[in-house]
């Protein structure tokens, strides 16, 4: 069965500094992957997804994941972090039933302070 | 386009009571899904819908039961509220099953008390 772990659930970082925020996935078959966001008080917005094409993926806002089989990891990253990074981030990856079911990770709350 | 809208926003129950949270999408979405928000344990599924007229489990369906309306609209039922059922509630939906992207209402956070 797929599993998504991230590693840290809080990550404060300075403006201006590099954001890293680490997903590890477990599937038997490659699987797809998505990091989303959530904002305070609001819903889940897509960031970016890992669909097999290519493996280094971009995505919305100036964030970017790299997908690396051979450590099973899609970790999310921005070299310049902005006051307004300040959310929840979340990691999933499909079931590959035919449902479309995600499997999420814990999520990591991401600080950036001034 | 509103996307995914559910309703309502809030709302507190007693012990015991029912209620209903409903969830409609207006991009012609073949799935819809229903999840739960804990404080970290990230996004759980309830329940969700391949397409329209079929329903089934997620990963914790106990105490909840769900009606796919039509195309549109995909209906959450606590039939006994307990307390364990606080939570924030998101509906979700995508193209087709195997398109996996899926789109997020803004969610409704129930406090049973």
């Amino acid at each position: 069965a797929q599993s998504v772990t991230q590693l840290g659930s809080h990550v404060s970082v300075s403006e201006g500094a590099l954001v890293l925020l680490r997903c590890n996935y477990s599937s038997s078959v490659p699987p797809y992957l998505f990091w989303y966001v959530q904002y305070p008080n609001q819903g889940l917005q897509l960031l970016l997804k890992y669909t097999s094409a290519a493996t280094l993926v971009k995505g919305i806002n100036g964030f970017e994941a790299e997908f690396k089989k051979s450590e099973t990891s899609f970790h999310l990253t921005k070299p310049s972090a902005h006051m307004s990074d300040a959310a929840e981030y979340f990691c999933a990856v499909s079931d590959l039933s035919n449902t479309g079911k995600l499997i999420f990770g814990q999520g990591t709350t991401l600080q950036v302070k001034p | 386009n509103a996307g995914v809208t559910q309703t309502p926003k809030f709302q507190v129950l007693k012990t015991g009571q029912s209620m209903t949270l409903q969830c409609a999408q207006d991009m012609n979405h073949n799935s819809m899904y229903w999840y739960r928000q804990d404080p970290g344990m990230g996004l759980r599924l309830i329940y969700y819908s391949a397409s329209e007229g079929t329903t089934d489990k997620g990963e914790v369906p106990n105490g909840y039961n769900v009606s796919r309306l039509n195309k549109r609209e995909f209906s959450l039922r606590l039939e006994s509220a307990a307390p364990s059922q606080t939570s924030v509630y998101f509906c979700a939906s995508s193209v087709r099953a195997l398109s996996y992207e899926q789109y997020f209402g803004p969610g409704t956070r129930l406090t049973v008390t």
